[in-house]
C-alpha cells in the first residue's frame, strides 16, 4: 500500500538555526499538509498546499515557516530561525482530492528538538 | 469556533474488556468525522470515518463508532480490547466550510492491563 514518508525521523537543532523537514506524499495525491504536535498536546494544522501554492494556513504558520514542492515528489517545511517552542512532532499528510470524503494519509512524523 | 473534544485524557481497561472512547464536536453543521490511532513512535493511522448514512460505522482492528447528532458525539467502541490496542486515539473532524483541514481532539491515551 502506498504511504507517506518523512525524513529525518528525528532532528536536533540549535535555536536560531534553519531546518528543513522533508516529506514524500503519495504519488497521485493533490493536496499536501503539515501538522504539528507539541508533546502532550493535540495535533494542530499548520498549512495546506495545492497546485504549487499555499491553500490555507493557521495562525501558527508565521513568516518563519515556508513550504515548497521543489520537484514532483518532495514536499518540504522550512523553519528559518528555530525557537525552543518549535520543538514538536511534525506530520506530513497527503490526500487525493479536496473533499473531506478523501482520507488524509499521514507520514510517521519528524520529531524536531530545538535546544 | 469549530472544535473537537475528547473528555478523557487517559483510560485504562483490562484485556478482554469492552472500550468506549468519547468524542464531541462543536460545528455549525455536521462535519465529517474520523478516528485515528497513534502507536508509540508511529504516525496516525485511520481507524474509521463517518460522512453520512448509517450512523454506526465499522473500522479496522474491530473498532466501530456511532454518530449521534443529538449529542454531537462520535464515540469509538470495541467489544474486547487486546493488549496491542494500547495507543493514543484521536478524534478529528473535517468541514468543507471551515477550511480544508482536519481539526483534532486532544487525544485519549489507552492503557491495557493484562
Amino acid at each position: 500500500e502506498p504511504e507517506v514518508t518523512q525524513t529525518p525521523s528525528h532532528q536536533v537543532t540549535q535555536m536560531g538555526q534553519e531546518v528543513i523537514l522533508r516529506c514524500v506524499p503519495i504519488s497521485n495525491h493533490l493536496y499536501f499538509y503539515w501538522y504539528r504536535q507539541i508533546l502532550g498536546q493535540k495535533v494542530e494544522f499548520l498549512v495546506s498546499f495545492y497546485n504549487n501554492e499555499i491553500s490555507e494556513k493557521s495562525e501558527i504558520f508565521d513568516d518563519q515557516f515556508s513550504v515548497e514542492r521543489p520537484d514532483g515528489s518532495n514536499f518540504t517545511l522550512k523553519i528559518r530561525s528555530t525557537k525552543l517552542e518549535d520543538s514538536a512532532m511534525y506530520f506530513c499528510a497527503s490526500v487525493r482530492g479536496t473533499s473531506g470524503t478523501y482520507e488524509q494519509y499521514f507520514g510517521p512524523g519528524t520529531r524536531l528538538t530545538v535546544t | 469556533a469549530q472544535s473537537v473534544t475528547q473528555p478523557d485524557i487517559h483510560i485504562t481497561v483490562s484485556e478482554g474488556a469492552s472500550l468506549e472512547l468519547r468524542c464531541n464536536y462543536s460545528y455549525g453543521a455536521t462535519p465529517y468525522l474520523f478516528w485515528y490511532v497513534q502507536s508509540p513512535g508511529q504516525g496516525l493511522q485511520l481507524l474509521l470515518k463517518y460522512f453520512s448514512g448509517d450512523t454506526l460505522v465499522q473500522g479496522i482492528k474491530g473498532f466501530e463508532a456511532e454518530f449521534k447528532r443529538s449529542q454531537s458525539s462520535f464515540n469509538l467502541r470495541k467489544p474486547s480490547v487486546h493488549w496491542s490496542d494500547a495507543a493514543e486515539y484521536f478524534c478529528a473532524a473535517y468541514d468543507n466550510n471551515a477550511g480544508n483541514m482536519l481539526t483534532f481532539g486532544g487525544g485519549t491515551r489507552l492503557m491495557v492491563k493484562p
